[in-house]
């Protein structure tokens, strides 16, 4: 199974800060199609996972353009300048190019 | 605007059987692949199985390939989730999940 591994586990974070996350994968997410299925999520507390960015780099509707999704092959980042409140929660990864689809085990912003 | 409610979960005997429901509104139910994913109480996100958009091909993960069948309706907007011999480790909120997600719902296996 493909594994991703996110880094940090937990970042503390001042409004208005910005923050970058890690996701590294066991093998390259590139399908044979010339896709990458990698996908960020946020999950709020208390609440159900929203999608923010996927195909690596593109936003959901709606979400604002803060938050900015890059990378290639095994090595992603998902980037938020100017954190605000509502950002906070548990990011996870997923990547859909690999059976099993896998998930990394998440990444806490929270406030310092 | 776009929902997806999830039905059909609580509390089960190991070896049983719970059948979970998605209705699906707000978009082209038809036009979308779809998944479920589950969450263990305090634990993160770990994706089930996946239905292409026309029911054509399924995927499992190898711990429900054999217990558990994803099938849908598309003329009904609705996605199952069939889960047969539970075990105690499938207890979990389980989302129905396409870009959007709903809400969850419960299933929690013990005697």
């Amino acid at each position: 199974d493909v594994v991703l591994t996110q880094t940090p586990v937990s970042l503390s974070v001042t409004l208005g800060d910005q923050a970058s996350i890690s996701c590294r994968s066991s093998q390259s997410l590139e399908y044979s199609d010339g896709y990458t299925y990698l996908e960020w999520y946020l999950q709020k507390p208390g609440q159900s996972p929203q999608l923010l960015i996927y195909g690596v780099s593109n936003r959901f509707s709606g979400v604002p353009d803060r938050f900015i999704g890059s990378g290639s092959g095994t090595d992603f980042t998902l980037k938020i300048s100017r954190v605000e409140p509502e950002d906070l929660g548990v990011y996870y990864c997923f990547q859909a190019t690999h059976d099993p689809n896998t998930f990394g085990a998440g990444t806490k912003l929270e406030l310092k | 605007e776009v929902q997806l409610v999830e039905s059909g979960g609580g509390l089960v005997q190991p070896g049983r059987s719970l059948k979970l429901s998605c209705a699906a509104s707000g978009f082209t139910f038809s036009d979308y692949n779809m998944a479920w994913v589950r969450q263990a109480p305090k634990k993160g996100l770990e994706w089930v199985a996946t239905i292409s958009y026309d029911g054509s091909s399924t995927y499992y993960r190898d711990s429900v390939k054999g217990r558990f069948t994803i099938s849908r309706d598309n003329a009904k907007s609705t996605l199952y989730l069939q889960m047969d011999s539970l075990r105690s480790e499938d207890t979990a909120t389980y989302y129905c999940a396409s870009q959007y997600w709903g809400q969850g719902v419960m299933v929690t296996v013990s005697s």
